[in-house]
Formats: C-alpha cells, structure tokens, sequence
C-alpha cells in the first residue's frame, strides 16, 4: 500500500537549518509530484511548493523561496525539505503529500514533522 | 491566486446529526474541488476529490457536490470520528489553496 513517512521532529535555534525526509513507498516514485503543506500552529494549511520527481524541478509557492529547498533521492524514493537560516515564524507542522492525476488531489499524506524554532 | 472562502468556521453538532459544509471559489474552477478531514496529530485525508468523487475506503455518508465557484461536503449520520477539521483545496490552478477550515465539535 501507498506510505509516506516522515522524519521525525525536529527543535532548532534561530538560524540553524534543518532537513525533512518524506520516505515514499507501495508506489512508482517517479509517476506522482510531491508536494509539501505547511500548517503554521493554530492555523490552516497552506502549500509550500512541490516536486516533479522525474526531473527534480521544484516549484515553490510566494512566501516559500529563498530559504527553502526541494530535493530528491530517487534510488531511495525519498523527498527532503531543507529550510535554511530557521526563524521563529517557521515553527509548524510540515506535511510531505502525493498529488494524485485525477484532477491532482493531494490523495497521500506523510504523518507530518514537528519542527519548533525556539532560542 | 484563487481564494477558497468555508463556512462556517466551526460547527457544534451531535452524533446523528447530518450537516453541510460550503465552499466558494473566488473564480470559476470548474470540478477541481477536493475536501480533507484533518484530525490533531494525524495526516489530513483526502475525501471527495473532483468536487463529488468518494475516495477509496471513505464511508458513503460523506458527500460533496457543486461545480464552478459553489460546493458543498455533507456529512450525513455524523458518527463519534468525524468531530474533525474540514478543509477545501482547488486543484484547478496553480498555487492550490485551501479553505481557511472548519471545526466540526461535539455539542
């Protein structure tokens, strides 16, 4: 069956940067995008960006460049997130999840990564 | 980009009841409606995809319709598991927006 899992969480200081894997599986890796949502605590879910993951482009959304990257490792059908220069605001659930063909609804999620920015 | 706008932002019903959730598009987006239920802690599910399609293993009290900028999700016989948040997502144009959510709490 179709898995996601995720890292786990992650407690970083201010200008540190982490990584978020998203380990794929019970499907061809390189037939669906991989897309990455944020939910910042207390509020909704906002999309970051996502990945083709034949060619490796990323897509990201306004408010996700600069400090963030997309990348793959496609011998283990795995996506990774990279935030750099980690700011407070930042501290939020992030979310790995396949974007199906149909009409390219989000059909399988990651479990989700904690990461908290905090001095 | 497109605004996805819910309502109403939460919603206190009981078990049994039945309850309609809408969502507007700030444009035209044909069928590419899709409907999540996120619970704390857990990975959001997807739904309804194509504003009325039941996604697999999805019991068949969920329901959605609509089409071009007006939908709706309804959740019929609410049983204990469904006290969740509820999102909306077009899927029409990039960048897919959701819905601000809403909260479906026990009475």
């Amino acid at each position: 069956q179709v898995q996601l899992v995720q890292s786990g969480s992650e407690l970083k200081k201010p200008g540190a940067s982490v990584n978020v894997s998203c380990k794929t599986s019970g499907y061809t890796f390189s037939y669906y995008t991989l897309a990455w949502v944020r939910q910042a605590p207390g509020q909704g879910l906002e999309w970051m960006g996502w990945i083709n993951t034949k060619n490796g482009d990323p897509t990201f959304a306004q408010g996700f460049t600069g400090r963030f990257a997309f990348s793959l490792d496609t011998s283990v059908s795995t996506a990774y997130l990279q935030i750099t220069s980690l700011k407070a605001e930042d501290t939020a659930v992030y979310y790995c999840a396949r974007r199906a063909i149909a009409v390219g609804e989000f059909d399988y999620w990651g479990q989700g990564t904690l990461v908290a920015v905090s001095s | 980009d497109i605004q996805m706008t819910q309502s109403p932002s939460s919603l206190s019903t009981s078990v049994g009841d039945t309850v309609t959730i809408t969502c507007r598009a700030s444009q035209f987006i044909s069928s590419y409606l899709n409907w999540y239920q996120h619970k704390p802690g857990q990975a959001p599910k997807l739904l309804i995809f194509g504003a009325s399609s039941l996604q697999n293993g999805v019991p068949s009290r969920f329901s959605g319709s609509g089409s071009g900028t007006d939908f709706s999700l309804t959740i019929s016989s609410l049983q204990p598991e469904d006290f969740a948040h509820y999102y909306c997502q077009q899927s029409f144009s990039a960048p897919p927006t959701f819905g601000q959510g809403t909260r479906l709490e026990i009475k």
